[in-house]
């Protein structure tokens, strides 16, 4: 079936560029999508990508997708302590997209 | 302003009780909303699928008896989660299912804890 697979644990330094990767399986998908979560909080959207895109950027935000490969990475540049979250990317499948999710990757951002 | 409201947002409830939680679609007519279940430090898993006027779609090793939906009106869904205990203390989050919307509305999601 779907799956989706990310890195558990990322640590940057303050100011430094973080990319966080994620892999996914299925190559019908439509959109991939970037989420944040903080802690005991929900989730926030932060970007998503089309399928026949290469490359998304939204401030400090890029997104880049290799299709072939199926790899999804987001580099936050410039990152700083609040950006300290668990990011989740998910696939999109499905006539009403429904989403996959990967298992997160918590960024730890330390000065 | 949000797009999608749950209620409650915190539930505390005795082991054996039921509880419903609300997922309300504001500004869409949602003929399918989905409903996720995230445990502390995990990745949300899609629990079921909710189709309004039919039955909901339950994803593999989600009993259907135990985490009751009902999908009434397209702007309302709700999931009753039966008899609960502690194992079910977890954080449960819907969305709404919008074919071809490249932004995924989410709930803020409710968290339970069953004592």
């Amino acid at each position: 079936g779907e799956d989706v697979e990310q890195s558990l644990f990322l640590s940057v330094r303050e100011g430094d560029s973080s990319v966080i990767n994620c892999t996914y399986t299925d190559s019908s998908s439509t959109y991939l999508y970037w989420y944040k979560q903080e802690p005991g909080a929900g989730l926030q959207l932060l970007t998503y990508i089309f399928s026949n895109m290469d490359m998304k950027q939204d401030q400090r935000l890029t997104v880049l997708l290799n299709k072939k490969d199926k790899h999804l990475s987001l580099r936050i540049a410039d990152t700083q302590t609040g950006d300290s979250a668990i990011y989740f990317c998910a696939e999109s499948y499905g006539g009403y997209n429904k989403l996959i999710f990967g298992a997160g990757t918590r960024l730890a951002v330390h000065p | 302003g949000a797009v999608v409201s749950q209620h409650p947002s915190w539930v505390i409830c005795k082991s054996g009780t039921s509880v419903k939680i609300e997922c309300r679609s504001l500004d869409f007519q949602a003929t399918t909303m989905f409903w996720y279940r995230q445990f502390p430090k995990q990745s949300l898993m899609l629990m079921a699928t909710s189709n309004e006027g039919s039955k909901a779609t339950y994803e593999q090793g989600v009993e259907k008896d135990k985490f009751l939906i009902n999908h009434a009106s397209l702007t309302l869904s709700t999931l009753t989660v039966t008899s609960a205990h502690p194992e079910d203390s977890s954080f449960y989050i819907c969305r709404l299912g919008l074919a071809g919307e490249e932004t995924q509305y989410f709930g803020p999601g409710t968290r339970l804890l069953v004592l």
